[in-house]
C-alpha cells in the first residue's frame, strides 16, 4: 500500500516570497491533517480536513497560510508571504475518516517539506 | 489548558541497556495517548496507544506504555535498546474521534555501542 506522498522534500526561499507544498494521501482516506514541526517542538496542527470540507483550521494563520483540498483527494497547503519564523518541516498525514464522538482512526504521516525561510 | 510533557529533551542510552522515556498530559478527561517514533527525514510512525482498559499496552518494535491515571502519566519502555532505536520519540494526546491530537516536544534518544 502506498504512503502518504509528499513535495517537494525540501525548499529555500527568500522572506515575502510565497511558496506551495502538496501532499497525496493514501487511498480512500477522507481525513487528511496538515502539520507544522518547528526545530525542538512536536507537530503542531494547522489545518483538518474531512473529504474537501475544513474541520478544524484554528491554529492556521490566516493572514498568510490556505489550504485546499478541492477534490477531497490532494490537498496543497501555500504561505504567502513568508516569514523567517515560517522555517520548519510540513508534514502531511491522512487516516480513514474520523466522526465526532467516533472511534479514533491512525494517523499515517508523510516525510514531510522542510521549508528555509532565508 | 491541554497539553503534553516531555521532560527530556534527549537521553543516552547503551545497546542492551533498558529505556524508559517520559510523559505527563493535561487533558481534561483522560485523553487517547499515543507515541510516535521519527527518523531523520522520516515521517511520524505510530508505536502505540491507549485508548481504555488495559494500562499496559504493547506495540511495535518491542516497545510498551503504561498509562497511570493518578500521575497523568503515560511513559515508554523497551527492556533492551537497539542501536537501530535511535531516534526522536513523540509523546501525544488525543480525543474522541481524532480531533486536536496535541505533541509533546519530542525526546532525541541516543543509543552508544
Amino acid at each position: 500500500e502506498a504512503g502518504v506522498a509528499q513535495s517537494p522534500r525540501y525548499k529555500i526561499i527568500e522572506k515575502r516570497q510565497s511558496v506551495a507544498f502538496w501532499c497525496n494521501p493514501i487511498s480512500g482516506h477522507a481525513t487528511l491533517y496538515w502539520y507544522q514541526q518547528i526545530l525542538g517542538q512536536g507537530p503542531k496542527l494547522l489545518i483538518q480536513f474531512q473529504n474537501n470540507g475544513v474541520v478544524d483550521d484554528s491554529q492556521l494563520p490566516k493572514d498568510r497560510f490556505s489550504a485546499e483540498r478541492l477534490k477531497g483527494v490532494d490537498s496543497t497547503l501555500k504561505i504567502q508571504p513568508a516569514k523567517l519564523e515560517d522555517s520548519a518541516v510540513y508534514l502531511c498525514a491522512s487516516s480513514l475518516a474520523q466522526t465526532s464522538g467516533g472511534s479514533y482512526n491512525e494517523q499515517f504521516f508523510g516525510p514531510g517539506t522542510r521549508l528555509t525561510v532565508l | 489548558a491541554q497539553s503534553v510533557t516531555q521532560p527530556d529533551i534527549h537521553i543516552t542510552v547503551s545497546e542492551g541497556a533498558s529505556l524508559e522515556l517520559r510523559c505527563n498530559y493535561s487533558y481534561g478527561a483522560t485523553p487517547y495517548l499515543f507515541w510516535y517514533v521519527q527518523s531523520p527525514g522520516q515521517g511520524l510512525q505510530l508505536l502505540l496507544k491507549y485508548f481504555s482498559g488495559d494500562t499496559l499496552v504493547q506495540g511495535i518494535k518491542g516497545f510498551e506504555a503504561e498509562f497511570k491515571r493518578s500521575q497523568s502519566s503515560f511513559n515508554l519502555r523497551k527492556p533492551s535498546v537497539h542501536w537501530s532505536d535511535a531516534a526522536e520519540y513523540f509523546c501525544a494526546a488525543g480525543n474522541t474521534g481524532g480531533f486536536k491530537t496535541i505533541f509533546g516536544a519530542g525526546t532525541r534518544l541516543f543509543v552508544k555501542a
